[in-house]
């Protein structure tokens, strides 16, 4: 079982569309990060949101942290091809213990086309 | 500054070898984390080394290992090689690392992919 459920897997869309991609959990985090990563290259940090109800603006993307601290997401407005890429969530500091570090969801595969 | 880099890039090893990756970090952090990318089962986090020392470890079997030099660059050694173990590894670095539910901001490397035959 995925501790991070990232929803859609795959998301193709016209260059100037909207979209939301989510990152659900049952468990509580203490913070929660998302990253692009580009084919070849390792994943980068796009921002971290730390309380609930956070929400995080960068340029044309929008993050946004659960109350409850158990899910996120992201909405990017006015897509354009330069957002392409495999996008990340995770988490740091989940209750019920187990090992520290960062807890990753599978990724939404995000294609903006022309 | 100069980023992460891993070496090698790419690898292919078969069954039952060992394999050791490597990892220099951004100058002046003392954290390196490792972590395993498959696409079925996404990033998973492997260990984490601050200041020499194993500070936090995934659940992942005893042939994954590693170590920490005092100029912080780090090796993964993976023992025994599996058909499984074909994957992209990766590393991160950072100032202070994982500690908390607070992580430093992780700058990943570009990974080492390795091939088991």
């Amino acid at each position: 079982t995925q501790l991070l459920e990232q929803s859609p897997q795959f998301l193709s869309i016209q260059e100037g569309e909207n979209l939301t991609v989510y990152c659900n959990s049952s468990s509580v985090f203490s913070s929660l990060q998302w990253y692009r990563q580009e084919p070849g290259e390792g994943p980068v940090l796009l921002v971290t949101v730390v309380t609930g109800g956070e929400v995080k603006k960068l340029k044309r993307l929008t993050f946004q942290f659960g109350d409850a601290r158990k899910d996120s997401s992201l909405h990017i407005t006015a897509a354009q091809p330069g957002d392409t890429g495999l996008y990340l969530c995770a988490g740091a500091g989940k209750s019920g213990g187990g090992a520290d570090g960062l807890t990753f969801g599978k990724g939404t595969h995000l294609i903006i086309q022309p | 500054k100069a980023g992460v880099t891993q070496t090698p890039r790419y690898l292919i090893k078969t069954r039952g070898q060992q394999v050791t990756l490597s990892c220099s970090p951004i100058s002046g952090h003392r954290s390196v984390s490792w972590y395993q990318q498959t696409p079925g089962q996404g990033l998973q986090f492997l260990f984490e080394y601050f200041s020499e020392t194993q500070r936090n470890k995934g659940n992942f079997p005893g042939r994954f290992s590693g170590r920490q030099f005092s100029n912080s660059r780090s090796e993964m050694n993976v023992s025994t090689l599996e058909l499984g173990d074909s994957a992209l590894y990766l590393c991160a670095s950072s100032l202070e690392g994982l500690a908390g539910g607070f992580p430093d901001t992780q700058y990943f490397g570009p990974g080492t992919r390795l091939t088991v035959l």
